[in-house]
């Protein structure tokens, strides 16, 4: 069975980095059949798709946080990861990973999510 | 503000159905399969409704989704208490060129 586990700091302070990783486990993250991605849930709020990588490196990134987010595949270890610059309050939200169809808002297997919270 | 739009809340008593529905535009559900989700406190988000009707092994049969024109729409039947949750619908917009989610519907099993 296919499972997503995130890990990463869980905080952050403003202006710095966010840094979160996705190993995903019971499956390989080198399919051609899937595609990876991160989305996001603030307090209070619904989710947010932040972006989508395919293991060729592949990447496509909501234009919102487009200037700030890169995502990477690691396939050897079999992960994903996702870097946020530049952050402010507006950032903490609990960030999930998932596995995606291609070109699709189907995720049919997710991380449980970690909290990050930006704060001083 | 979500792209797509979801009442925010809803109920029913044990037994009853209800429906959420989600509204959309041309560029997303219109254009698009729909996708629903069920996050239960403290769970991650689960897979409920694809490919507009389809439900993924281990969902049970009370729930049910359709789609016509800009609209979808998720029905449970015969609910139940640990039904008490969010639910989200979500679709590929050609816009964004990326998958938007509604803001969810808080359902509250009275």
């Amino acid at each position: 069975q296919l499972q997503l586990q995130e890990s990463g700091p869980g905080l952050a302070k403003p202006s710095e980095t966010l840094s979160l990783t996705c190993t995903v486990s019971g499956g390989s993250i080198s399919s051609s059949d899937y595609f990876w991605g991160w989305i996001r849930q603030a307090p209070g709020r619904g989710l947010e798709w932040i972006g989508t990588i395919y293991y060729s490196g592949r990447t496509y990134y909501t234009p919102s946080l487009k200037s700030r987010v890169t995502i990477s595949v690691d396939t050897s270890n079999n992960q994903f990861s996702l870097r946020l610059t530049s952050v402010t309050a507006a950032d903490t939200a609990v960030y999930y990973c998932a596995r995606q169809g291609e070109s699709s808002s189907w995720y049919d297997s997710w991380g449980q999510g970690t909290l990050v919270t930006v704060s001083s | 503000q979500s792209v797509l739009t979801q009442p925010p809340s809803a109920s029913g008593t044990p037994g009853q159905r209800v429906t959420i529905s989600c509204s959309g535009s041309s560029s997303n559900i219109a254009s698009s399969t729909i996708n629903w989700y069920q996050h239960l406190p403290g769970s991650a988000p689960r897979l409920l409704i694809y490919f507009n009707t389809l439900r993924p092994s281990g969902v049970p049969a009370r729930f049910s989704g359709s789609k016509s024109g800009t609209s979808a729409s998720l029905a449970i039947s015969g609910l139940q208490s640990e039904d008490e949750g969010d639910y989200y619908c979500a679709a590929w917009d050609d816009s964004l060129n990326g998958p938007v989610f509604g803001g969810g519907t808080k359902l509250t099993v009275l």
